[in-house]
């Protein structure tokens, strides 16, 4: 079954500096999703891509966050200055277009583990 | 604004008793309604989907869920707990096509042998 895969599994990075978080989503997906859960806390929403353009996005996703798909398969999270508070676990989502896609549950990597030091 | 509440941030059941873990959702239109499962270090994995149609809804793993309107409500339940079903649940609604999902809190399940 096709998956949604994500890389790094884990990342540490220092304060103030730029990462990027990575995935690919399920080949034949439209809509593509970031999502992050920091420790204990609920998994929150931050942005949603579709047709090579920002359909949505949450406070959370501030001038510090944006979203690139740079090719036909990748679909990024770049954080350009990171803060302690940006440790979390960082879910990169897809889902399908089309006809009865409409409601279609969302497809989720493993997820990214960042560590901000 | 769509929301969600998951009452209980931990259950803990014995090996073939019943879980049953509750989730309240608040929206402004018809949802639909998602139960997914978190296993340790893996990512969330969906368990089953309320849209429109039958209220009461089936999914992997031998579990199911009613949405009740008048309650707002979409519990989640299976019959008889096994060890393997030791993981976060997370309830969480989308209020149209393409929208974000908003999640609850999530449940952490133990499963006592």
């Amino acid at each position: 079954e096709p998956e949604v895969t994500q890389t790094p599994s884990h990342q540490v990075t220092q304060m103030g500096q730029e990462v990027i978080l990575r995935c690919v989503p399920i080949s034949n997906h439209l809509y593509f999703y970031w999502y992050r859960q920091i420790l204990g806390q609920k998994v929150e929403f931050l942005v949603s891509f579709y047709n090579n353009e920002i359909s949505e996005k949450s406070e959370i996703f501030d001038d510090q966050f944006s979203v690139e798909r740079p090719d036909g398969s990748n679909f990024t999270l770049k954080i350009r200055s990171t803060k302690l508070e940006d440790s979390a676990m960082y879910f990169c989502a897809s889902r399908p277009n089309g006809p009865g896609a409409y409601n279609s549950p969302l497809h989720f990597g493993n997820g990214t583990r960042l560590t901000v030091t | 604004a769509q929301s969600v509440t998951q009452l209980g941030s931990h259950v803990s059941v014995s090996e073939g008793a019943l879980v049953l873990l509750r989730c309240n959702y608040s929206s402004s239109v018809p949802p639909y309604l998602f139960w997914y499962v978190q296993y340790p270090n893996q990512g969330l994995q969906l368990l089953l989907k309320y849209t429109t149609g039958a209220t009461l809804v089936k999914g992997i793993n031998g579990f199911e869920a009613e949405f009740k309107k008048s309650e707002t409500s979409f519990h989640l339940t299976k019959p008889s707990a096994h060890m393997s079903d030791a993981a976060e649940y997370f309830c969480a609604v989308s209020e149209a096509a393409g929208n974000k999902l908003t999640f609850g809190g999530g449940t952490r399940v133990l499963v006592k042998p």
